[in-house]
């Protein structure tokens, strides 16, 4: 059965705590995700990563930090340089440069106590 | 800055009635175009995408691209209450432009 997985499905943190969010996909795809979304708002690129041990900060990546070890993992970090991190966040992968359809993953929602 | 405009809605049909959804984008090198579905406290999910200039069809659901007018729409025959949702509208630069940019989104609600 293949897919994405992301976990936790809720998640908590405390003031300057560091959190982070796991990824993970069977698809053989090369290419990884992450994205933020707000109520009322579309989704904002945290990080990509298009290769193993390669990735890029997309529009929004202050406060947050990813790794790409295994092509199947995509982990985001959010530390505690995110001053608002309260937000439903969505992994989300492709195939390759040629084939640009991204499918996203169930989603985490993180929320500050 | 690349920019996916779209109606915020609510967008109101009745069930059975054809429902519209519009998107224009900024970018006139864009080459390909997604629409999303997404239900409340879901992630969303794949309906369409298009890269050439015309429609395309899939069942119920019709994708219409203009890239002279930098606009893309979604139309929804036959629509039923569990068609209420949000739907996204994406757009990407195509080769090896890896990043999709996201419109906010367009709140569909099929009234029984």
């Amino acid at each position: 059965d293949g897919g994405i997985t992301q976990s936790p499905k809720y998640l908590f943190r405390k003031e300057g705590q560091n959190v982070t969010l796991s990824c993970e996909q069977n698809l053989n795809h090369d290419a990884m995700y992450w994205y933020r979304q707000d109520p009322g708002q579309g989704l904002r690129l945290i990080y990509y990563s298009q290769i193993v041990n390669d990735f890029q900060k997309g529009d929004i990546a202050e406060g947050y930090s990813v790794s790409r070890e295994k092509k199947e993992s995509f982990p985001l970090t959010v530390t505690s340089a995110q001053k608002n991190p309260t937000a439903f966040y969505l992994c989300a992968s492709s195939r390759d440069s040629q084939k640009e359809t991204q499918y996203f993953g169930p989603g985490t929602r993180l929320l500050v106590l | 800055q690349k920019e996916v405009e779209q109606n915020s809605g609510p967008l109101s049909v009745p069930e059975g009635a054809i429902a519209s959804l519009n998107c224009t984008y900024s970018d006139r090198g864009s080459q390909s175009f997604f629409w999303y579905r997404q239900y409340s406290g879901k992630s969303p999910e794949l309906i369409m995408s298009i890269y050439s200039n015309g429609d395309k069809e899939d069942g119920r659901f019709t994708a219409q691209l203009n890239k002279a007018s930098q606009y893309v729409s979604l139309l929804i025959r036959d629509s039923q209450p569990s068609d209420s949702a949000t739907y996204l509208c994406a757009v990407g630069g195509g080769g090896s432009n890896y990043k999709l940019t996201f419109g906010k989104g367009t709140l569909l609600t099929v009234n029984p």
